[in-house]
């Protein structure tokens, strides 16, 4: 059973920083892994996703890794902005025959103006 | 704005009932998935619909059931609503579905519907 961690659950930073957000799942054997960002009450904006092909995927400031062999997934913030606040999700899509998607439980983040 | 949109955005119901969710997918997308995520979790995805057939679910029981119209648009049935029902239900279109391996299994999401199960 495909099961995702992110670490840490909550991230509180300054204006200007540069961050990293930590994802890691128990089965390797995944098709992709996606980051989500979700606003309060909200849905999900996809930001990234990487194929399990692919080692990185970028996106303007945001750059994500993958690791599969040691099932591990990074979400990289340059120079974060308040507006960066929310909370982000990483999900990887895995499974035989009956392939589902899964989440971790997302990491909070703040950044105070 | 992704396109996406889903029907009621609030619904309370009590244990017992049946409820129907509705989402419209955003054009030119053909598979539509739908998502539970309770206070402070992550979603859980409950099945996925690809040119109006279900092809993968996860570990949700009978009682959730959907359908896909010609339209590719869907809804998602909830019978016998249980307390722990009651969540953000999401629902997710794209372009191929989720195993296509293809840069267009990237999925847009819905605002969501909230509900409440008393």
């Amino acid at each position: 059973k495909q099961e995702v961690t992110q670490i840490p659950a909550a991230l509180s930073v300054p204006e200007g920083e540069n961050l990293v957000l930590n994802c890691s799942f128990t089965d390797s054997a995944i098709y992709n892994l996606q980051w989500f960002r979700q606003d309060p009450g909200k849905g999900l904006t996809s930001l990234l996703l990487i194929q399990s092909s692919q080692r990185e995927q970028t996106s303007g400031r945001l750059n994500a890794s993958l690791d599969k062999s040691s099932g591990r997934s990074t979400l990289y913030i340059a120079a974060s902005q308040p507006g960066d606040s929310a909370t982000y999700l990483c999900a990887v899509l895995s499974g035989g025959s009956n392939y589902k998607l899964t989440f971790g439980k997302g990491t909070l983040l703040t950044v105070n103006p | 704005e992704t396109g996406v949109t889903q029907s009621p955005t609030h619904l309370i119901k009590t244990r017992g009932q049946q409820v129907t969710l509705r989402c419209s997918s955003q054009s030119g997308h053909n598979t539509v998935s739908w998502y539970q995520q309770a206070l402070g979790q992550g979603p859980q995805f409950i099945f996925q619909y690809y040119r109006e057939e279900e092809n993968g679910r996860g570990n949700f029981p009978p009682r959730f059931s959907g359908l896909q119209f010609p339209n590719y648009s869907s809804e998602l049935n909830v019978n016998a609503l249980e307390l722990d029902d009651s969540a953000l239900y999401l629902c997710a279109s794209s372009q191929t579905p989720l195993f296509s391996g293809s840069s267009t299994d990237t999925q847009y999401f819905g605002p969501g519907t909230r509900l409440t199960v008393l």
